[in-house]
């Protein structure tokens, strides 16, 4: 296991509607990553955090958004639910140093 | 931009057979990291390996392999004897560090069967 612990593991919601997701990073890791998976494609990188701030972010609409707490655990938030929103997201977390990110078992998230 | 591509959508072999993943990368950055994930079924990334790109060495951890090659800009993947276990979607990812975020660019994922 990763340590890396995201909740919740399934979510269905209604297009139009907001959802929240949470993830805990690694113990020492102060970078958290958030990636779209959708059925079948690789990760699609959506944002970054580094020390609550946001510091990177992929081709994806400002309904995605954000937030990374003291204790470097973090929330994406998306807003107005479409259905192309279906897709599993992963979290991942990285230290300082980058040996390569670690990830979540993700949340399932479907819209309907 | 960053681009991967991994041309083999799936893969299927009996156990015991060898078998290697390719993927191959576009980036205009000198510095750049190279990683192999594994995906199974229960969807959580796991992370196999890392080089640099000034690290040309291959490697071989147990039944894994790995040849990077800078002058095709290749970075495959090989498992020796594979194994039923070893089935899941593999990912070949790339990271530059010229922006502030050290975000992963993966490829479209190669799904490996391996049947007893």
């Amino acid at each position: 296991e990763t340590g890396v612990t995201q909740s919740p593991t399934h979510l269905i919601k209604t297009r139009g509607q907001q959802v929240t997701l949470r993830c805990s990073s690694q113990s020492g890791h102060n970078t958290v990553s958030w990636y779209q998976q959708a059925l079948g494609q690789g990760p699609q990188f959506i944002f970054q955090y580094y020390r609550e701030e946001e510091n990177g972010r992929g081709n994806f609409p400002p309904r995605f958004s954000g937030l990374q707490f003291p204790n470097y655990s973090s929330e994406l938030n998306v807003n107005a639910l479409e259905l192309d929103d279906s897709a599993l997201y992963l979290c991942a977390s990285t230290s300082g140093s980058g040996m390569g990110a670690f990830f979540g078992q993700g949340t399932r998230l479907t819209v309907v | 931009a960053q681009k991967v591509t991994q041309a083999q959508t799936e893969i299927s072999v009996v156990e015991k057979e060898d078998v290697t993943l390719d993927c191959v990368y576009e980036t205009r950055d000198t510095t750049y990291y190279l990683f192999w994930y594994k995906q199974p079924p229960s969807g959580e990334l796991v992370f196999l390996i890392r080089r640099n790109s000034f690290d040309e060495q291959n490697e071989i951890s147990g039944r894994y392999s790995w040849n990077f090659q800078k002058s095709t800009s290749s970075f495959n993947f090989t498992i020796t004897a594979s194994q039923v276990v070893d089935s899941a979607v593999y990912f070949c990812a790339l990271r530059v560090d010229s922006g502030s975020a050290r975000q992963l660019t993966f490829g479209s994922g190669t799904q490996l069967t391996v049947l007893p």
